[in-house]
């Protein structure tokens, strides 16, 4: 069965700073996507970045990156240039292949931008 | 806008009662998931319908129940509800292809009094 774990409930960052959320995942398949999506408290689930798990390079969204080590299964999010409206909860998603394409999340960290 | 339509945006309702979510998916998409969104349970996957048909199913309650339709919306069915079924209750869709981001729509919160 797939876990994914986001060990830290809160983060906070500086305007303009750099922060980096953590996230750790458990799977058996050789063969699966990763996701960060971002609620902000309008409640809606964006899609930030997709990550494909037999792909080595990071991906990147603009100010968005990953930091995938898939021998640890650690699937961290590097936001740069942090601005207010980054402020949101972060939920980290795995997908395997098998059938269906249902993610699974964590838990999530929620991620406060200061001025 | 994700392209995904939920409705009604906010539900009350009674303990032992009985409700429909509506959710039409983004054009184009064949796919359509339900998951419910708690404070404590996070999102929890419930079922998932391809082209009118059952894919997967999650956690999902026997008193909860779903179907796709031949235009593709999908309609949750929430029976005899209890306090503890109070939640977000989102709709997503995709193409239904492996590795397809989902795309979520807006949501229902459901208050159950």
């Amino acid at each position: 069965a797939q876990t994914v774990t986001q060990s830290q409930p809160e983060m906070s960052v500086q305007e303009a700073e750099t922060v980096t959320l953590s996230c750790t995942y458990d799977t058996s398949e050789s063969d699966y996507y990763l996701f960060w999506y971002k609620q902000p408290p309008s409640r809606q689930m964006i899609l930030v970045i997709r990550q494909e798990a037999y792909k080595q390079q990071n991906a990147t969204e603009n100010r968005f990156s990953v930091n995938f080590q898939k021998a640890a299964k650690s699937f961290s999010l590097k936001i740069s240039d942090s601005q207010l409206g980054d402020a949101a909860m972060y939920f980290c998603a795995s997908v395997t292949q098998g059938g269906s394409e249902k993610l699974v999340f964590g838990k999530g960290t929620k991620l406060t931008v200061n001025p | 806008d994700s392209g995904v339509t939920q409705t009604p945006k906010h539900l009350i309702t009674a303990t032992g009662q009985r409700v429909t979510l509506r959710c039409s998916p983004r054009s184009g998409d064949l796919s359509v998931y339900w998951y419910q969104q708690s404070l404590d349970q996070g999102l929890q996957f419930l079922i998932q319908y391809y082209n009118g048909e059952e894919r997967a199913k999650g956690n999902i309650l026997e008193r909860f129940s779903a179907q796709q339709f031949p235009d593709l919306h999908s309609e949750l069915n929430l029976s005899s509800l209890e306090l503890g079924d109070s939640a977000l209750y989102f709709c997503a869709s995709s193409k239904g292809r492996w590795g397809s981001p989902l795309h979520f729509g807006n949501g229902t919160r459901l208050t159950v009094t």
